[in-house]
């Protein structure tokens, strides 16, 4: 079965700009999390979703936002965009939120390059 | 307390050698180890995983050795292939004392290259 899908895979903006990121899930799977990765600060989490409830938010900066649609599918938002956002964003996807029974599953990511 | 901390940063072994990858917690509450391997280009995959209540599993060339009283645990890579350069990121996670979440806390990653 499909994959994890994340689009755009690559994308410039400048700063101050807005992006909107897309993730859609494997089929049947409700619950979709965000990380954010940097050579840095390594893996992060964004938030995580289950049944278009939000269910647990990271330490991110409120211009840092994200949804779930009814077909599971999940879109991240980030405003104001500053430099430091440039990273690679990973959205995954699993049947459960207890990650003992629900195997995260993740796509390739949105690259995001802030000039 | 929510870190996971991951080393070495990098690590070069030999094919046929075995890798060995630590990680350390202090989250007492954790209850899920996972290992993650990440190719250049593809997002993280799991490895193999592990819970408190066992101190040893194994899958194929694969092992996670985890000391619960030391909050530390491991990955060992036997036989290292060439295959195997990747880059690997132990995690935790805490379900039950997280208010029903699947948060996973990330280790900083280790660069593993094999030489042929």
């Amino acid at each position: 079965k499909a994959g994890v899908t994340q689009t755009p895979r690559y994308l410039i903006k400048t700063r101050g700009q807005q992006v909107t990121l897309s993730c859609s899930p494997i089929s049947g799977h409700r619950s979709v999390s965000w990380y954010q990765q940097t050579p840095g600060q390594g893996l992060q989490f964004l938030f995580e979703y289950f049944s278009e409830t939000q269910r647990n938010k990271g330490n991110f900066p409120g211009r840092f936002s994200g949804r779930q649609f009814s077909n599971s599918r999940s879109e991240m938002n980030v405003s104001t965009l500053e430099l430091g956002d440039s990273a690679l964003y990973l959205c995954a996807s699993s049947l459960t939120l207890d990650r003992v029974t629900g195997e995260l599953f993740f796509g390739e990511g949105s690259r995001l390059t802030v000039l | 307390q929510q870190q996971v901390k991951q080393s070495p940063q990098s690590l070069i072994v030999q094919k046929g050698g075995i890798s060995i990858i630590n990680c350390a917690y202090e989250n007492t509450a954790f209850d899920y180890f996972p290992w993650y391997q990440q190719f250049p280009g593809k997002g993280p995959a799991l490895l193999i995983a592990i819970r408190p209540d066992v101190s040893e599993k194994k899958e194929g060339r694969f092992t996670i050795s985890f000391n619960k009283s030391a909050k530390q645990f491991s990955l060992h890579i036997m036989d290292s292939q060439p295959g195997d350069s990747a880059t690997y990121f132990c995690a935790a996670s805490s379900y039950y004392g997280s208010s029903n979440t699947g948060k996973l806390i990330f280790g900083q990653g280790t660069t593993l290259q094999v030489k042929p």
